[in-house]
């Protein structure tokens, strides 16, 4: 069965741009969920969603949002880049009551 | 607020020795509990997890994690290092009410001496 997978792995953005990026869940997990990581703050959940509808949030900015579309394939948008953006944002999907999340490689955002 | 605390930010152990790596939690109730595992440039790895029952879980990788809901701890060991563990590894903690948020420590990172 194929990961989670995330694309694109890597991107340069410049401040005051957005930037969308992508995650395929493992096929039947229903549940998506977003992290970022920083060498200053860790890792940080940025949201969850299931059956398109977001579930839990965690303490960012409006500028980070989410979707997730009816094949449970998820999309987070950063708009307004700051420089303190750049990160490897990490999705995790799970089964639906099954607390184990897996985690695809990430997407390493640097802005400049 | 929940929070993770993993003391030792680095940990230098020989191959071959033993290997314990701390995690103490805050939390409001027993949460359920994981370690992750992370090679550089590559996503987390689920090594273990604790959702209730017997105290001491085994992982993949010869991995094994005690809880001892005295110490608010969840400490992983690892009887015999291979080169092959060098890595960060994260204890993270999740609500057992609905919803995948986790929790995450500031991660320990190991380094194996041949």
């Amino acid at each position: 069965k194929a990961g989670v997978t995330q694309t694109p792995r890597y991107l340069i953005k410049t401040r005051g741009q957005q930037v969308t990026l992508s995650c395929s869940p493992i096929s039947g997990h229903r549940s998506v969920s977003w992290y970022q990581q920083t060498p200053g703050q860790g890792l940080q959940f940025l949201f969850e969603y299931f059956s398109e509808t977001q579930r839990n949030k965690g303490n960012f900015p409006g500028r980070f949002s989410g979707r997730q579309f009816s094949n449970s394939r998820s999309e987070m948008n950063v708009s307004t880049l700051e420089l303190g953006d750049s990160a490897l944002y990490l999705c995790a999907s799970s089964l639906v009551g099954v607390y184990e999340q897996y985690f695809g490689p990430g997407t390493r955002l640097t802005v400049t | 607020a929940q929070s993770v605390t993993q003391p030792d930010i680095h940990i230098t152990v020989s191959e071959g020795a033993s290997l314990e790596l701390r995690c103490n939690y805050s939390y409001g109730a027993t949460p359920y509990l994981f370690w992750y595992v992370q090679s550089p440039g590559q996503g987390l790895q689920l090594l273990l997890k604790y959702f209730s029952g017997d105290t001491l879980v085994q992982g993949i990788k010869g991995f094994e994690a005690e809880f001892k809901r005295s110490q608010s701890s969840f400490n992983l060991r690892k009887p015999s290092v291979h080169w092959s563990d060098a890595a960060e590894y994260f204890c993270a903690v999740g609500p057992k009410a609905a919803g995948n948020k986790l929790t995450f420590g500031g991660g320990t990172r190991v380094l194996v001496k041949p």
